[in-house]
């Protein structure tokens, strides 16, 4: 069975650093890419951008590109998602998502969410 | 980016009866060379992440109950919930996996008239 297991909910302040982390298992890791999502309250999910746990081949979304950094460290099957100074605006839940394969945004199995809050 | 609309923005609907939500994108999202629509559907319940329901346009997901069925091509979509039952009370997301970054709906909110 394919699990995703995310770490739990974050309170920073703005400016602060955080990371995220997002732990498969059921499956053959390093086949598949990993996305990371947003959704903000009462808004439709965000694709943000994706890795490729056996070479971390990384791919984001103009949108979050260079706010965020997304790695995985394939021994121990964990996919992160950084950031190194973190804004009120990202608030928000936080989804990892296994990519099904021969696409890249097409998500077949999801995390349970991290809920990242952001205030000063 | 493709832009991705769903309507209605929420709709109830008695027990038994139909639902259907409609889901359109600012261009295509059928692939030529595969004769392929990169449409997805969604299902999110309350403090639950979504869920994926259908893929391809109109190919449900292992598990899905046959009342959930997707239709449309190019830029036209439908899902069509058939025998509504309480346990579909849910935001249905439709998203495009054609082109970077995925986009999705806005959502749609089922509930029990």
């Amino acid at each position: 069975e394919v699990q995703l297991v995310q770490s739990g909910a974050e309170m920073k302040k703005p400016g602060e650093s955080l990371k995220i982390s997002c732990k498969a298992s059921g499956y053959t890791f390093t086949n598949y890419w990993i996305a990371w999502v947003r959704q903000m309250p009462g808004q439709g999910p965000e694709w943000m951008g994706i890795v490729y746990p056996r070479d971390s081949e990384t791919r984001y979304s103009a949108s979050f590109q260079g706010h965020v950094t997304i790695s995985a460290d394939r021994s121990i099957s964990t996919t992160y998602l950084e950031w190194f100074s973190l804004k009120a605006s990202d608030t928000a839940l936080y989804y990892c998502a296994k990519v099904s394969a021969g696409t890249y945004y097409l998500l077949d199995h999801w995390g349970q969410g991290t809920l990242v809050t952001v205030s000063s | 980016d493709i832009l991705m609309t769903q309507s209605p923005d929420s709709l109830a609907v008695s027990l038994g009866e139909r639902a259907t939500i409609s889901c359109r994108s600012s261009q295509t999202v059928l692939y030529s060379s595969n004769n392929k629509n990169h449409l997805a559907w969604y299902q999110q319940k309350p403090g639950q992440p979504p869920k994926l329901l259908i893929s391809w346009g109109s190919t449900r997901e292992s598990g899905v109950p046959d009342r959930f069925t997707g239709s449309g091509s190019g830029t036209d979509f439908t899902l069509t919930i058939s025998n509504l039952q309480a346990e579909d009370v849910s935001v249905y997301y439709c998203q495009q996996f054609f082109s970077t970054p995925g986009t999705f709906g806005q959502g749609t909110r089922v509930e029990i008239k």
